[in-house]
C-alpha cells in the first residue's frame, strides 16, 4: 500500500527567501507523485506532478519539485516566496496502475512579510 | 463556468438525520472522488467511481453510500449522522494525465 509523509507541520519563512516544503513517499511500484495548495476555505488547487521523465517538475506560481527515487523524496520549492504563498500544501502519492491517491497530513506555510 | 461543483456547501443538522451531498463535473472526465477532510485537516479517501463503477470503497461505515447515476454526477448520502461524522466532504475528478480538480467542499456539521 502506498504512503506519503509531509514531516514539517509548519514551515516559517520570509518573504523573498527560497522556500521547502518535505514530502517522503512510500509506493510497491512506480509512483506518480501531486503537490497541492488548499486556501481557507476553499477546495485544493492543483500545482504540480511528477509522472515520468525530467526530475525536476515545474508548476503554478513559480514552484517546482524534484523527484529523487534513491530518497524516495519529492520536495516542493520556490526561489522566492511571497506572503500570497502563505497556505496549506499537500502532497499525494498514486501507485502506478492503482486509482488510490493519498495525501499527506500537510503542511501549513507561513511566508512572513 | 465551474468545473466540479458540490451542493450544497453547508449542512447543519441534528444526530440521527440522513443527508445527502451532490457532486457534478463539466470536464468529461471518467473517474471522481470522495474523501473527508476532518477537523485537523487531515485528508481521507472514501469512495471513488469509474463511469459509474465503484472502484474504491475504504473502509467506511456503510451509513456512508455512494452513487453515480452517470459519469458527471457522484452523490454521497448519509444514514443516521454521527457527531464523528462532522467534517468537509470533498468531491473531485480525475484528469487525463492524473491530477485531481476538486469541488469547493461542503461542510456537514452534526450537532
Amino acid at each position: 500500500a502506498q504512503s506519503v509523509a509531509q514531516p514539517e507541520d509548519q514551515v516559517n519563512v520570509a518573504e523573498g527567501n527560497p522556500l521547502t516544503v518535505k514530502c517522503t513517499y512510500s509506493v510497491s511500484g512506480n509512483p506518480y507523485l501531486f503537490w497541492y495548495v488548499q486556501y481557507p476555505n476553499r477546495g485544493l488547487q492543483f500545482l504540480l506532478k511528477y509522472i515520468t521523465g525530467d526530475n525536476l517538475v515545474k508548476g503554478s506560481y513559480g514552484f517546482e519539485a524534484e523527484f529523487n527515487k534513491s530518497q524516495t523524496s519529492f520536495h516542493l520549492k520556490k526561489p522566492s516566496a511571497l506572503v500570497s504563498d502563505s497556505a496549506l500544501y499537500f502532497c499525494a502519492v498514486r501507485d502506478k496502475g492503482d486509482d488510490k491517491i493519498i495525501f499527506g497530513k500537510g503542511t501549513r506555510l507561513h511566508i512572513l512579510p | 463556468d465551474t468545473a466540479v461543483s458540490q451542493t450544497p456547501k453547508y449542512l447543519v443538522t441534528q444526530m440521527g438525520n440522513d443527508k445527502s451531498i451532490k457532486c457534478e463535473q463539466n470536464l468529461g472526465h471518467d473517474t471522481m472522488y470522495w474523501y473527508k477532510q476532518d477537523s485537523k485537516k487531515f485528508l481521507k479517501i472514501m469512495f471513488s467511481y469509474n463511469n459509474k463503477e465503484l472502484i474504491i470503497n475504504e473502509t467506511v461505515p456503510n451509513r456512508f453510500s455512494p452513487k453515480s447515476p452517470d459519469k458527471a454526477h457522484l452523490n454521497l448520502h448519509i444514514n443516521s449522522l454521527e457527531l464523528g461524522d462532522s467534517a468537509v466532504y470533498f468531491c473531485a475528478s480525475r484528469g487525463k494525465t492524473g491530477e485531481l480538480f476538486f469541488g469547493e467542499g461542503s461542510r456537514l456539521t452534526v450537532l
